[in-house]
Parts: structure tokens; sequence; C-alpha cells
């Protein structure tokens, strides 16, 4: 079945610091791949996707690559700041309205 | 301004009650989810429904039940069965090949 292993957390970085956040999967076919994000206290906002091999996905200065030969979707950001202190989720998809397989998160704690 | 709506934000409940949360979207989705989040368990999806009056169990259904009478509410009742109801809730809805949109959850505590 599928399965989604994101890097365990709580991930510490100081502002301006560069991010990555490892995740790998495993999947049947070619799934898409998603990156969420959680504030606290809030539900999950869709921060960027992939749809197939060798797309990235970006937004809001965060960025992650499908690579299908590693099997990985690592989100990368250049220079974090305080306000993206948050849990991230890595989570794949097969087509149609299959359910969506969810990594455990990660935290992010960035400080001035 | 499109969206999710889940109410109330917090609910508290005595042992043994049934409690109903409420999921409304305006974002004229087909499909909709409910998941049950746990701190450091990720995101459990408890039923989804891609279509009005029809359901199906995800990976932890039992202890809870669900209905869509309309494409735009797919509320979620937590039954006494339930042995740990305490928990966040998240609603979500989506389009075909696009991901969920989610609401901004409710958190249920049971004592």
């Amino acid at each position: 079945g599928n399965s989604v292993t994101q890097m365990e957390g709580p991930v510490t970085l100081s502002e301006e610091a560069f991010l990555t956040i490892n995740c790998t999967y495993t999947a049947t076919g070619y799934p898409s791949l998603f990156w969420y994000v959680q504030y606290p206290g809030e539900g999950l906002q869709l921060l960027l996707k992939a749809t197939k091999a060798d797309d990235k996905g970006s937004n809001k200065g965060f960025e992650a690559t499908y690579r299908k030969e590693t099997t990985s979707f690592h989100l990368e950001k250049g220079s974090v700041q305080v306000s993206d202190s948050a849990v991230y989720f890595c989570a794949l998809s097969n087509s149609g309205y299959s359910t969506l397989t969810f990594g455990k998160g990660t935290m992010l704690l960035v400080s001035p | 301004d499109g969206g999710i709506t889940q109410s109330p934000k917090y609910l508290f409940r005595k042992e043994g009650q049934n409690v109903t949360l409420s999921c409304e979207q305006n974002l004229n989705h087909d499909a909709m989810y409910w998941y049950r989040q746990d701190p450091g368990q990720g995101l459990r999806l408890i039923y989804y429904s891609q279509i009005v009056n029809d359901f199906q169990k995800g990976d932890i259904a039992e202890g809870y039940s669900v209905s869509r009478e309309k494409k735009e509410s797919f509320p979620l009742t937590v039954t006494s069965a339930q042995k740990n109801p305490t928990a966040f809730y998240l609603c979500a809805s989506s389009m075909e090949g696009t991901g969920r949109y989610f609401g901004p959850g409710t958190r249920l505590t049971v004592t």
C-alpha cells in the first residue's frame, strides 16, 4: 500500500536559515505529491503540489521537486521566517478521488 | 469567499453522549472527507463521500457515522461507541484531481 515517511521534528532554525524537510514515499503507479502546512490551532492549507516526475511545486518561497528515481519530495526554503513556524505534512494521492496518504508531520520552529 | 466552515471550534461533551460536528462547503466540490488528528499521529481518514447519498468508510470508521444529504454538507456524528473521542477533527473537500481543501477544525473534548 501507499506510505509517506517524513523526518521527525522538531526542526529548530534561526531566522534566514536554509530549510530542508525530507519526505520519501512508497506508492503504486504515478501518484501526485503534496505539501500541506498547519499553523497552531488551525486546519491544513495546501502549500504546493507536483503531479508528475521532475515537476517542481513552489509557493511562498517554498519548493519541492518530484523525484521518481529516489521516491522523494523534499521541501526546501532558502530563508525561513518566524512566521513559517508550523507543522508541515507531506502527502500523496493516486488519481481520482482516492484517499490521501499523509506523513506524520514535521514541526518547524523558527527563532528570531 | 468560497471555503469550508466547521462549527463549533471547541466542543465539550460528557462520556456516553453522541455529538454531531458540522461541515459545510461552498466550493461546489463533489467529494468531502473527515479526518481525525491526534498528537504525533498525523491525520487518519474516518469517512469520505464522493457523491450525495453515498459514502465510504476510511481507516478508523468504528464509532462514527456520517450522512451526505446535500452536496454542501457532510456532518459527522461521534457516537458513544467511540472509545477515545477526544481529538481534533478536520473536514475537507476536493474536486477530482485536486488536493484537499481543509476546514479550520473542531476540537472535541469528552470527559
